[in-house]
């Protein structure tokens, strides 16, 4: 069974600064996605950025970069330059196509302070 | 424009009844699923399908029933049996077969269902 683990409820950053959001998969399977899930006060789920486990280059999206760390099973999120409208809760997904679907963390709610 | 409609946006249900929540998608997507979100507790699978007339049981299957009678739709009822079914309900699909495109699953905008 996969499991994913995000064991920060909140944390706060100021506008402009750097801060990095924590997560720990565990999964049986060699081939396997990673996604973190922006979730606004609309509750629209937006994805942020995706990893595929084979490749060993973090990915990177605009103000947002991930640490892929394949021994370690984490996978966590930076955001440079926060902005205010990066308030949110943020969630952590894997996805093996063994059983093809989505397993989240309990998430982690964000506040950017102007 | 393709996407997933979730009705309604809220709903209120007295205790003892029964309710269904309609999620619509015209993506041409074979995979659909319904979550629960509650406070602390993230998104939690309901039920899924990865094909017409075929579904299965996720983590908190109970009290909650489905069907998948067109590829389109994927409407989940709430039972009476639910003990507790005030929350935040959120439909998704994907393009099954044991893929998944680079933007992962597409979402509904959810449904927030209060017992009243």
């Amino acid at each position: 069974a996969q499991t994913v683990t995000q064991s920060q409820p909140e944390m706060s950053v100021q506008e402009a600064e750097t801060v990095t959001l924590s997560c720990t998969y565990d999964t049986s399977e060699n081939n396997y996605y990673l996604f973190w899930y922006k979730q606004p006060p609309s509750r629209q789920m937006i994805l942020v950025i995706r990893q595929e486990a084979y490749k060993q280059q973090n990915a990177t999206e605009n103000r947002f970069s991930v640490n892929f760390q394949k021994a370690a099973k984490s996978f966590s999120l930076k955001i440079s330059d926060s902005q205010l409208g990066d308030t949110a809760m943020y969630f952590c997904a894997s996805y093996t196509g063994a059983n093809s679907k989505l397993t989240f963390g309990k998430g982690i709610t964000l506040s950017v302070r102007p | 424009d393709g996407g997933i409609t979730q009705s309604p946006k809220y709903l209120f249900r007295k205790e003892g009844q029964n309710v269904t929540l309609s999620c619509e998608q015209n993506l041409n997507h074979d995979a659909m699923y319904w979550y629960r979100q509650d406070p602390g507790q993230g998104l939690r699978l309901i039920y899924y399908s990865q094909i017409v007339n075929d579904f299965q049981k996720g983590d908190i299957a109970e009290g909650y029933s489905v069907s998948r009678e067109k590829k389109e739709s994927f409407p989940l009822t709430v039972t009476s049996a639910q003990k507790n079914p005030t929350a935040f309900y959120l439909c998704a699909s994907s393009i099954g077969g044991g893929r998944i495109l680079n933007y992962g699953y597409t979402f509904g905008s959810g449904t927030r269902l209060t017992v009243v």
